[in-house]
């Protein structure tokens, strides 16, 4: 049972446009979202977060957007540079827990 | 280096040995995570432990893996009698509070190999 699902394995985009990175999960009771970006080899980095309480959280290039009543939410990078290429997850927790639910993944390619 | 530190970052077992990793959190965190990576796919929660104490175990499997979080050291993820299944990537993540909307900070990982 995927509670947080990453439908697109990869991406590419063009150095200087934007990327969006989408995660959808279906736990009603998660209320606090997280993106992490990874390279080969190395952990998970934190880059972004979102209560439930808010839509939108912005970061200088980075922009979560949280739907509730879609369940969705949303990574949007811009402008995209080439160091921005690495895998990006997507995680959930809940009120009733600690651990974080992760996506599969969305490996992002910026190119030149 | 005030970051998750584990170690080693890469442990070769032979089917039948034991595996040790280990994590020291960041600095002012006492709550620790394990999570495990398969190959292709995301993290999976395994343990969640503060201080000598064990809160959350319900991702570990139910024999031949144990942790701990000893009130002086590292917390230490233990392998007993390793499978070729056990390999994967381990990472280690802490937070200064176990609730609250903290962030989790993550260790680079242990890559197991099972030869």
């Amino acid at each position: 049972d995927q509670q947080v699902k990453q439908n697109s394995p990869s991406l590419s985009v063009q150095e200087g446009r934007i990327s969006i990175l989408n995660c959808d999960y279906t736990n009603s009771m998660f209320d606090y979202f997280l993106w992490y970006k990874k390279y080969p080899a190395e952990g998970p980095t934190f880059l972004i977060s979102i209560s439930s309480i808010k839509d939108k959280n912005e970061d200088g290039r980075f922009t979560v957007f949280l739907n509730k009543s879609a369940k969705h939410l949303s990574l949007h990078i811009v402008p995209s540079q080439p160091g921005d290429s690495a895998v990006y997850f997507c995680a959930a927790s809940d009120r009733s827990a600690d651990k974080l639910i992760f996506g599969t993944g969305t490996r992002l390619q910026v190119f030149p | 280096n005030a970051g998750v530190m584990q170690n080693p970052r890469h442990l070769v077992r032979r089917r039948g040995q034991e595996a040790r990793l280990r994590c020291s959190p960041m600095k002012g965190h006492s709550h620790v995570y394990w999570y495990r990576q398969l190959p292709e796919e995301g993290l999976k929660f395994m343990v969640y432990l503060q201080k000598e104490n064990i809160i959350d175990e319900s991702g570990m499997p139910k024999e031949r893996f144990s942790a701990e979080f000893p009130k002086e050291g590292p917390s230490i993820l233990r392998i007993q009698q390793v499978v070729r299944g056990d390999s994967a990537a381990y990472f280690c993540a802490s937070s200064p509070q176990g609730r609250g909307n903290q962030p989790q900070h993550f260790g680079d990982g242990t890559r197991l190999s099972i030869l």
